[in-house]
C-alpha cells in the first residue's frame, strides 16, 4: 500500500484557516486521497476524498496537486470542535480497508 | 440516527476470560471491518467481512475471531485476552471501493484485569 506523511501536531488559532499537509509521493494512478479525523473519545469521521481535482464540502476542501504526490486539507475557519488527530490515507480503487499512518494532532486555541 | 452501533461502549473483562463485542449497522453495506487501536496510536485493521467472506490481516492474532451471522450483525470474539488486549476496538461499514466512506462506531473500550 502506498504511504503517506504527514506532520505530527499542529498548532491553529480558532477562526483561523488551518491547512493540513499530506505527501503520498507513491501514489498510484487509481488510489483515492480519503482524509479521516478523530475528536477524541470518539470513532473516527470521514471529512473529505478526492481523486484527482481539488474538492469541497461542508466540513472542508480538499486540495491534490498536480501531480497528485501531495493534497492539504483546509478547514477555512477553525473551531474548538476541529482539534482532533488527521488522518490521510490512500485506497485503491479496488480496496476499500483504511491504512490509517500516525496522522496530525490539531490543536485550536482560542 | 445512529448508523454504527457498538455495544457495550466499556467492557472490563478478567485475564483469559472470552469475551465478546457486539456491532450492528442500519446501513445494509457490504463489508463490516474491525479495528483495534491502542492508547496513542493509529486505529489497526484486524479484519474484515465482504458480506460472508472473511478477510483477516496477516499479522492479526489467532486469539481474535469473528462472525457475521447477518448483514446487520458483527461479533468480535477475544478467546483469552491479555493484558495486550485492553485498546479500544472500534467497528466500521462501508460499501465495496476505494471511493467509498467507511462510517464508524464509538468503539468499546476493553479493560483486561
Amino acid at each position: 500500500d502506498a504511504k503517506t506523511t504527514q506532520p505530527n501536531s499542529m498548532e491553529s488559532n480558532e477562526e483561523e484557516p488551518v491547512h493540513l499537509p499530506c505527501n503520498h509521493s507513491t501514489i498510484s494512478g487509481t488510489d483515492y486521497i480519503h482524509w479521516y479525523r478523530q475528536l477524541p473519545s470518539q470513532g473516527p469521521e470521514y471529512v473529505i476524498h478526492g481523486l484527482t481535482s481539488n474538492v469541497n464540502n461542508r466540513m472542508a476542501s480538499l486540495a491534490i496537486a498536480e501531480d497528485r504526490k501531495s493534497s492539504t486539507l483546509i478547514l477555512h475557519r477553525a473551531t474548538l470542535r476541529d482539534a482532533a488527530v488527521y488522518y490521510c490515507i490512500l485506497t485503491p480503487n479496488s480496496g476499500y480497508a483504511l491504512n490509517f499512518g500516525k496522522g496530525t494532532s490539531l490543536l485550536v486555541t482560542p | 440516527d445512529a448508523m454504527v452501533i457498538q455495544n457495550p461502549r466499556y467492557q472490563v473483562t478478567q485475564f483469559g476470560k472470552p469475551v465478546t463485542l457486539s456491532c450492528s449497522q442500519t446501513l445494509n453495506h457490504n463489508v463490516m471491518y474491525w479495528y483495534q487501536q491502542k492508547s496513542s496510536q493509529a486505529p489497526k485493521l484486524l479484519f474484515h467481512y465482504y458480506d460472508k467472506d472473511f478477510n483477516n490481516e496477516a499479522d492479526t492474532p489467532d486469539n481474535f475471531q469473528s462472525r457475521r451471522p447477518n448483514t446487520s450483525f458483527c461479533f468480535l470474539d477475544i478467546r483469552s485476552p491479555g493484558l495486550g488486549d485492553a485498546a479500544m476496538y472500534l467497528c466500521a461499514t462501508s460499501r465495496v471501493g476505494g471511493r467509498e466512506t467507511q462510517y464508524f462506531g464509538p468503539g468499546t473500550r476493553l479493560l483486561v484485569l
